[in-house]
Formats: structure tokens, sequence, C-alpha cells
């Protein structure tokens, strides 16, 4: 089967950094996105990894080793606004889109 | 218009009746998807549309229909609805299949 695997609920300090991870088993790899979803909303696109490494995008960072399975989403400087759910996102070897259940942040001042 | 938009935004359905939700692009976007999102779940795939004229079926397609006769329009119709139908329901569209997905607003149905 196939299943994308990342943690129910985090919980962060204001102005600190967090790091939510995302492990995946898809058949077939054709990228991995993220997105931000503030409950209530629907979800808006935060970033896209293709290649293995560091996609840096202001306070945002992803990274992504397809040998290993392995995403994580990096938040630096964190505001009370980033609290929110993240979802991982990984397309398959058909370009169909499996998503995680998403990672609730809780900031707190 | 901009984006994407998405009528009703909630509904209240008695189980039984026949729904169509509306979902409307300006973006002149090629591919469009149905997804219906459960809490503790993630965003599930109902069906999409690679192009107009063409719909495909995603992870959950029993119960729902869907059709795409121009490039803007993607109603997804459900034809008896049932109470496990009751989710929020997002229609997403991209401008090709490696390409991030804009969401619309989402509708929240609820089935009686």
């Amino acid at each position: 089967g196939q299943n994308i695997d990342q943690p129910t609920e985090m919980t962060a300090t204001e102005g600190a950094i967090v790091q939510i991870n995302c492990t995946y088993q898809t058949s077939g790899f054709n990228g991995l996105f993220w997105y931000q979803q503030h409950a209530g909303e629907a979800p808006t696109f935060l970033s896209y990894n293709v290649l293995d490494g560091l996609e840096e995008k202001g306070r945002f960072s992803s990274f992504l080793s397809r040998s290993k399975g392995y995403s994580y989403l990096l938040l630096k400087e964190l505001q009370m606004k980033d609290s929110a759910s993240y979802l991982c996102a990984v397309k398959n070897g058909n370009y169909q889109l499996i998503w995680g259940a998403g990672t609730k942040l809780i900031i707190k001042p | 218009i901009a984006g994407i938009t998405q009528a009703p935004t909630s509904q209240i359905l008695a189980a039984g009746r026949r729904m169509t939700l509306r979902c409307t692009q300006d973006m002149r976007h090629n591919a469009m998807y149905w997804y219906r999102q459960d809490l503790g779940l993630g965003l599930r795939l109902i069906h999409y549309s690679n192009t107009a004229g063409t719909t495909g079926k995603g992870e959950v397609p029993d119960g729902y229909s869907v059709s795409r006769a121009n490039t803007d329009d993607f109603p997804l119709t459900l034809a008896s609805a049932v109470p496990s139908q009751t989710s929020v329901y997002f229609c997403a569209s991209s401008d090709s299949d490696t390409m991030e997905q804009f969401f619309g607003p989402g509708t929240r149905l609820t089935v009686l």
C-alpha cells in the first residue's frame, strides 16, 4: 500500500524553530509537496521538492531524501500565525497526489 | 472571479437527496480535482479531470459523479446522499500534474 506518515500534533514556542517530519512509501515518486492549512480554510502551497536536498523559502525550508523516503519542513522564527496544520503530499508514479493526515502545529507565546 | 470558487459554502441535506457541488476556476488550468477531508484523515481524492472532456476516478469515487464540459467548471454530484458523505469537500486545480494545486474555499456538507 501507499502511505504518508507525519506526527499528529506538535507544540512549539513563538520565536523558536520547529521541524515537522514526513516519511512516505509510495509506488513511484514524482515530487513531494508541503501545504499549510489554517483551521476552517483551504490548504495553501508552501514548497515542492523533487530532488534531494534543501529548498529554502524565507522562514520555511523543506528537505528531501528520496533514498530514505523522508522529508521535513523547517519553520524558523515561529510566529503565532504559523499555528496551522501542515500537510505532506507525495506524487506517486502515476502522478496521483497521496496525502498525509497532517500535523497540527500549536504555537505558544 | 479570482482563483477557484465553490458553492455552496455549506449545506445540510437529507439522506437520499441529490446534490451538486459547484466549482469554477478562472486560471485556465487543465487539471481539476475533488477531495473530501475528514477529521484525522488526509485529503482523499474523489474524482479528477486532466483536461476538459475527460474525467477519472480517485481513491473514493463511489456515490459521486463528475463532468468536465469546459475548462472552467467541474461540478461534483451526489446522486443519493448518505450520512457517510458528511465531510468538507475541496475542489482544486493545477496547470499540470507536476505543478502545485490551488484549492477552493471548500463546501461543508452535512447529510442527515
